[in-house]
């Protein structure tokens, strides 16, 4: 069983649409979750952190966590052009210095 | 606010040459500092991390090595490159501070082909 698991394959959302991407965990002990942009070419980029169950809002990102069920999800509202990426999850496992990550999820973005 | 530094941007080398990257953070102290590779198309596979100067912890098994020779320097080396070696090198940093709680702030990588 992978550490991170991002099934969804290319996501292609109209402009102003939301895209909505989930992420599963294997390590129940996790804390700390996290959501990274990557745009083509450049390196990721953190945009999201969130450490307790529930919704946490910034701009038109939203992350939800769920820990009972192991997974984490990421929202984009009124997803723009520039929204176009790859979005990458991470978790920090129990007892580790590290963070593992899933393989991402493409979000093309429809003008 | 801190910053990182990676060089060189690209490199492009021969199979069996040696590599030296290095990662430079300014605006911290004591971070725990992380190499990454990432294969085209693939995702990201941590390679080393160190919590300290002198503390390497190595992830995958290879013809790599990394050093950290002072605090807020990370050395990836290699004596004899191969093939497989290409990829994008990111280094990472993060805190262990209850306030940033492990999150990883990546430089703008190393773009590597071997040729």
């Amino acid at each position: 069983q992978k550490e991170v698991e991002q099934n969804s394959g290319p996501l292609s959302v109209p402009e102003g649409a939301i895209a909505s991407l989930n992420c599963t965990y294997s390590d129940r002990g996790s804390q700390s979750f996290f959501w990274y942009r990557q745009y083509s070419g450049k390196s990721p980029e953190l945009i999201m952190s969130i450490y307790s169950n529930g919704d946490k809002e910034d701009g038109r990102f939203t992350a939800q966590l769920n820990k009972a069920s192991q997974y984490v999800s990421l929202l984009i509202r009124d997803s723009q052009p520039s929204d176009s990426a790859t979005y990458l999850c991470a978790v920090k496992p129990r007892g580790n210095n590290r963070l593992a990550f899933g393989k991402g999820n493409q979000v093309v973005v429809i003008p | 606010s801190q910053t990182i530094h990676q060089w060189p941007a690209t490199l492009v080398q021969p199979v069996g040459s040696p590599l030296s990257l290095e990662c430079t953070v300014e605006g911290t102290s004591n971070p725990n500092l992380y190499w990454y590779r990432q294969a085209a198309g693939r995702g990201l596979q941590l390679l080393f991390y160190s919590v300290g100067i002198g503390q390497i912890s190595s992830e995958v098994p290879q013809n790599l090595s990394a050093s950290r020779p002072q605090d807020r320097q990370f050395i990836l080396s290699s004596k004899k490159l191969l093939l497989s070696d290409s990829g994008f090198y990111l280094c990472a940093w993060s805190l262990v501070l209850p306030s940033y709680s492990y999150e990883q702030y990546f430089g703008p990588g190393t773009r590597l082909t071997v040729t």
